[in-house]
């Protein structure tokens, strides 16, 4: 059964640094592009960007490039997304999710993070 | 890359039958078969309901089928049940975003 399962909720305060995970399992984790999905307070869904485990190719979408870092240790197939400084604007879940050939189709449970004062 | 237009709400009452569109350009919608839809109940993770334009995956009931007629992708709902009370956002590759993939902006379906 494939599956992601992510880090669990985090609250941060304005300025601090913050890394999240993604582990799947159920698939050959190399083989498959890997993104992270940003979900604002009552909003729709934003694509951040997306990292090929297998050679670490690694795309960002424009309004997320320089904000955030995406890895993946494939050893132990996992992603990551990453903040150096978040701020409060950063308060959002975010989900990993699985590009596979019939769509995006296996997501992680997501992860909340709050950021605040 | 602009996101994709859907309408905000649409509704409808038990059994009826209900059609989300999804508006794009030829450079996404209109130029690739690769449309999909997404249901999101609140607090839970989105859930892939129709791939490539028409396409459902295993598990996912027949009442849920998509099309597509130049830059606009529908997905319809038939014999509208509760459980089908939820947001459900389109998404489709583009040739206009390094990422190659957007996502519609979103609609909330109400079962009266």
């Amino acid at each position: 059964e494939v599956q992601l399962v992510q880090s669990g909720a985090e609250v941060k305060k304005p300025g601090e640094s913050l890394k999240i995970s993604c582990k799947g399992s159920g698939y050959s984790f190399t083989s498959y592009w890997i993104g992270w999905v940003r979900q604002m307070p009552g909003k729709g869904l934003e694509w951040m960007g997306i990292i090929y485990p297998g050679d670490s190719d690694t795309r960002y979408s424009p309004s997320f490039q320089g904000q955030v870092t995406i890895s993946a240790d494939k050893s132990i197939s996992t992603a990551y997304l990453q903040w150096s400084s978040l701020k409060a604007s950063d308060t959002a879940m975010y989900y990993c999710a699985r590009r596979g050939i019939q769509g995006t189709d296996y997501w992680g449970q997501g992860t909340l993070v709050t950021v605040s004062s | 890359q602009s996101a994709l237009t859907q309408p905000a709400s649409v509704s409808g009452s038990p059994g009826q039958s209900i059609t989300i569109s999804c508006t794009g350009t030829s450079s996404d919608v209109g130029g690739y078969n690769y449309v999909s839809w997404y249901q999101q109940h609140p607090g839970k993770a989105p859930k892939l309901m129709i791939y490539d334009v028409s396409n459902r995956p295993s598990g996912v009931s027949n009442r849920f089928s998509g099309s597509k007629s130049g830059n606009t992708a529908s997905l319809t709902i038939s014999g509208l049940q509760a459980e089908d009370e939820a947001d459900y956002y389109c998404s489709s590759y583009t040739s206009s975003s390094t990422l190659n993939y957007v996502f519609g902006t979103g609609t909330k379906v109400t079962v009266l």
